[in-house]
């Protein structure tokens, strides 16, 4: 079937310091790839996505690169910032179907 | 830029009362899904509806829940007879469907529903 799994949160860190959120999947044929954040109180935003292999997505100074040999679609950040600080979900979808299949999260808590 | 809209933002009720959402889609979009998101999980794909049509739908989707969409623009989430299982946040998206099959999802805030 198709799944998701994100690196376990919490994930805490100071502000400037260098992001990395681990996201593999598993899928049948050819998945877009896509990663959307939560800020609290609110509703999921599209923040990056990539439909093929190779792709890199990067919005707001997140980048995330399909990589089709290792199936894993990890999400960076150079220096996080306080208004970084959210839960981060890795999602697939597959080719001419319209779900998304998300993984559990990852909540990332920046300090100032 | 006027997103996905979803009424009310909370919903408490007590076990056994039927409750109804309402979702309100970014006007261009053809399709409008539900999810269901527990705490601490990522959200679960519960149905979609392609303009009027509902095209697919989850078993995760028993029969005490039904969607429509009657005029291709809103939809209503119902569920009926609630149980403590059903609390839970209920999240709307919309997505067009011009180009690739691939267009991304645009969700709205959710509806959070607390049984008492």
């Amino acid at each position: 079937g198709n799944s998701v799994t994100q690196m376990e949160g919490p994930v805490t860190l100071s502000e400037e310091a260098f992001l990395t959120i681990n996201c593999t999947y598993t899928a049948t044929g050819y998945p877009s790839l896509f990663w959307y954040v939560q800020y609290p109180g609110e509703g999921l935003q599209l923040l990056l996505k990539a439909t093929k292999a190779d792709d890199k997505g990067s919005n707001k100074g997140f980048e995330a690169t399909y990589r089709k040999e290792t199936t894993s679609f990890h999400l960076e950040k150079g220096s996080v910032q306080v208004s970084d600080s959210a839960v981060y979900f890795c999602a697939l979808l597959i080719q001419g179907a319209q779900k998304l299949v998300f993984g559990q999260g990852t909540r990332l808590t920046i300090n100032p | 830029d006027t997103g996905v809209s979803q009424d009310p933002r909370h919903k408490i009720t007590k076990r056994g009362q039927n409750v109804t959402f309402r979702c309100d889609p970014i006007s261009e979009h053809n399709r409008l899904y539900w999810y269901r998101q527990t705490l601490g999980q990522g959200p679960e794909f519960l149905t979609y509806f392609q303009n009027e049509a509902q095209l697919e739908k989850s078993r995760l989707l028993s029969d005490r829940f039904s969607a429509e969409r009657p005029k291709g623009s809103f939809s209503t989430l119902e569920i009926q007879r609630t149980e403590q299982g059903d609390s839970a946040m209920y999240l709307c998206a919309s997505s067009s469907i011009q180009g690739a099959n691939n267009q991304p999802q645009h969700f709205g805030d959710g509806t959070r529903l607390s049984i008492l």
